[in-house]
């Protein structure tokens, strides 16, 4: 049984560019939610998707978007790169968004020059 | 606002030393708690969490947290830790309101030395 995957595993991109970052859930999840991660610090959430929709959202700028697909992998778009959008993005996964503990990716490491 | 504090920004603890990773939540109701561990270039692994019931929580690698409601905190302890238990913790508070998120302390390193 697959985790969840993330990709890719390490990705660098100038300032102004756009990314695409893809998570695939764990088997028999359907919600994923992203996580950004900044160097030495926690986790910071992003947004999460259900059903497609975006059902939750934490305190980040419009330049990140996301999107999730009909078989719920999930995309995460971050447009005009700033240096500080250089982090770890994380991907969790759970079954219909409930309170249950999330199963985290392994991550992308984001570095923007 | 929901917050997480986790004071000690390293400790380290000598191996087979117990060890205890300090957590307070600023959170208006029952809180949904939990410890996470980080390994260098590495996602996140629950250890543990705390929902409601027992206080006292076991979670995997011989880990366990008391949620003290009285103090606001969710102390995570082991009693003889292992040099792979080198790591960064994170403590979290989970908020349900419509969309689950999780809010994360930013984390104690743990140092182990032989």
């Amino acid at each position: 049984d697959a985790g969840v995957t993330q990709s890719p595993t390490h990705l660098i991109k100038t300032r102004g560019q756009q990314v695409t970052l893809r998570c695939s859930p764990k088997s028999g999840h359907d919600t994923v939610s992203w996580y950004q991660q900044a160097l030495g610090q926690g986790p910071q959430f992003i947004f999460q998707y259900y059903e497609e929709e975006e059902r939750q959202r934490g305190n980040f700028p419009d330049r990140f978007s996301g999107h999730q697909f009909p078989n719920y992998s999930s995309e995460l778009n971050v447009n005009a790169l700033l240096l500080g959008d250089s982090a770890l993005y994380l991907c969790a996964s759970s079954f219909r968004g409930a309170i249950a503990a999330q199963y985290f990716g392994p991550g992308t490491r984001l570095l923007v020059l | 606002a929901q917050s997480v504090t986790q004071p000690d920004i390293h400790i380290t603890v000598s191996e087979g030393a117990s060890l205890e990773l300090r957590c307070n939540y600023s959170y208006g109701a029952t809180p949904y708690l939990f410890w996470y561990v980080q390994s260098p270039g590495q996602g996140l692994q629950l250890l543990l969490k705390y929902f409601s019931g027992d206080t006292l929580v076991q979670g995997i690698k011989g880990f366990e947290a008391e949620f003290k409601r009285s103090q606001s905190s969710f102390n995570l302890r082991k009693p003889s830790v292992h040099w792979s238990d080198a790591a960064e913790y994170f403590c979290a508070v989970g908020e349900n309101t419509g969309g689950f998120k999780t809010i994360f302390g930013a984390g104690t390193r743990l140092f182990v030395k032989a």
